[in-house]
């Protein structure tokens, strides 16, 4: 019964590099949600899939920011070009219905803290 | 989805009850109201959530008035494990989306 799990917990990275961030969700959930959280402030949306499918991508801040999940399981969250204002804690969260089937309880995974320089 | 008014921060001695205040005076017909909560360096962590009737579970209950326009959680023995943010979150039951707002920081303290 493993909870949702972000790799790395914490990057540096030096304006201008990109990153790749990591979600594997629970098992068997369908939906995996990325949000962004900066500090003292709560999470905002990002993106959100529905198996492999990227159903809203309405949250992205910019085209920098990409997503995809081609399996239906393990995410990845990727920011080109990084610059100081996408430092934040990026959080992804799975649960186990689809759209349309009422609410489900989101589970969080730790998020990864990325810094930029 | 409906705008919710937290206070940003309360305190509460350990072993009370801690009730956590929500305004959400737009709210439709159709919106639940969501309570999730953040332990320092974690993700949120779904607690409850209710339409118009109260509800309890093993964390906590959910009070909401009879016109719907406030809420309020109760912790009702708080631990020094209680200490986080709760956010109140008002959304439809087909939205996926929640806004988090800056919730309110409790501080159980000894």
């Amino acid at each position: 019964g493993a909870g949702v799990s972000q790799s790395p917990r914490y990057k540096v990275a030096k304006r201008g590099q990109d990153v790749a961030l990591r979600c594997d969700p629970i098992s068997g959930h369908v939906s995996l949600f990325w949000y962004q959280q900066a500090l003292g402030q709560g999470p905002e949306f990002l993106t959100y899939f529905q198996n492999e499918a990227q159903l809203d991508k309405s949250g992205l801040p910019s085209d920098r920011f990409f997503a995809e999940r081609p399996e239906g399981s393990v995410s990845t969250l990727k920011i080109q070009r990084t610059q100081q204002e996408d430092s934040a804690v990026y959080l992804c969260a799975s649960s186990l219905a689809g759209l349309g089937q009422g609410f489900v309880e989101q589970y969080f995974g730790p998020g990864t803290r990325l810094t930029v320089t | 989805d409906a705008k919710t008014t937290q206070p940003p921060s309360m305190d509460c001695a350990e072993g009370r009850a801690a009730n956590l205040p929500c305004n959400h005076s737009t709210i439709s017909g159709n919106e639940y109201v969501y309570w999730y909560r953040q332990i320092h360096s974690q993700g949120p962590q779904y607690i409850i959530h209710g339409l118009k009737n109260n509800e309890t579970n093993e964390m906590a209950s959910l009070i909401i008035t009879e016109d719907r326009k406030s809420s309020t959680l109760i912790l009702p023995h708080a631990t020094l494990r209680d200490t986080a943010v709760y956010y109140c979150i008002v959304r439809s039951g087909g939205s996926y989306i929640p806004t988090f707002g800056r919730g309110t920081s409790l501080i159980v303290h000894p």
